[in-house]
């Protein structure tokens, strides 16, 4: 267990279904983060929530909808994805964003759009 | 822009020794990270140099220059399950973490 769970594991999905991630840490963490793993790319920032409030929304297309309803939870909603967001999706966790301490992250959710 | 260059891939055999680079263009700097990633699994953290030198952590030791915008990682003693992904990332002066795309090191017996 790293402390932060991500649910699913895995998931296969249509294009025009709509489905949601889960991610929960019980570390005392302030700060969560989503980022997409592509084959051969670098982490990519997604969204960042400090203290629940949103602040970062790294040009994500609204087919990514965030939801952070306290510290401990985050959501990621999807709809009327595009196969090219097949990915892995991972969250992570930190102290506080902005904070020079280290992320603890999800062994994320290997999305497949088909 | 914001760069982090590390090699693709790297193999290397059981026992011996091996280095894994990193370089770096960032607008500002406030760190260096390096997380081991197992496949299919979460990106675990291994070190943390934020002034310039060799910092030892058991086999694995991580050294960083920071007027070269360079780093890298050392791994003695491998073993088979260090064959994992090797992420560098780098926090600028907005505290953003800019990551590499990952080195691929595999451990041959």
């Amino acid at each position: 267990e790293t402390g932060v769970t991500q649910t699913p594991r895995h998931l296969v999905m249509g294009m025009t279904n709509k489905k949601s991630l889960k991610c929960e840490q019980h570390l005392g963490h302030n700060a969560m983060y989503w980022y997409k793993q592509s084959a051969k790319k670098p982490l990519e920032l997604m969204f960042v929530y400090n203290f629940k409030e949103q602040t970062e929304n790294n040009s994500v297309p609204s087919r990514f909808s965030p939801e952070c309803p306290n510290s401990s939870h985050l959501f990621l909603h999807l709809h009327t994805l595009q196969p090219e967001d097949s990915a892995l999706y991972l969250c992570a966790s930190s102290q506080a964003y902005g904070e020079q301490s280290g992320y603890t992250f999800g062994s994320g959710t290997r999305l497949t759009v088909v | 822009g914001q760069n982090i260059d590390q090699p693709t891939e790297m193999t290397a055999t059981e026992g011996a020794i091996v280095q894994i680079n990193c370089t770096y263009q960032t607008s500002g700097f406030n760190g260096l990270f390096w997380y081991q990633q197992h496949a299919g699994e979460a990106p675990t953290f291994l070190s943390y140099n934020v002034l310039d030198g060799l910092e030892e952590k058991g086999r694995f030791s991580s050294f960083l220059s920071r007027s070269k915008g360079y780093s890298y990682l050392l791994l003695k003693e491998l073993q088979m399950k260090d064959s994992a992904s090797y992420l560098c990332a780098v926090t600028d002066s907005n505290y953003q973490l800019i990551w590499g795309a990952g080195t691929k090191l595999i451990i041959k017996p």
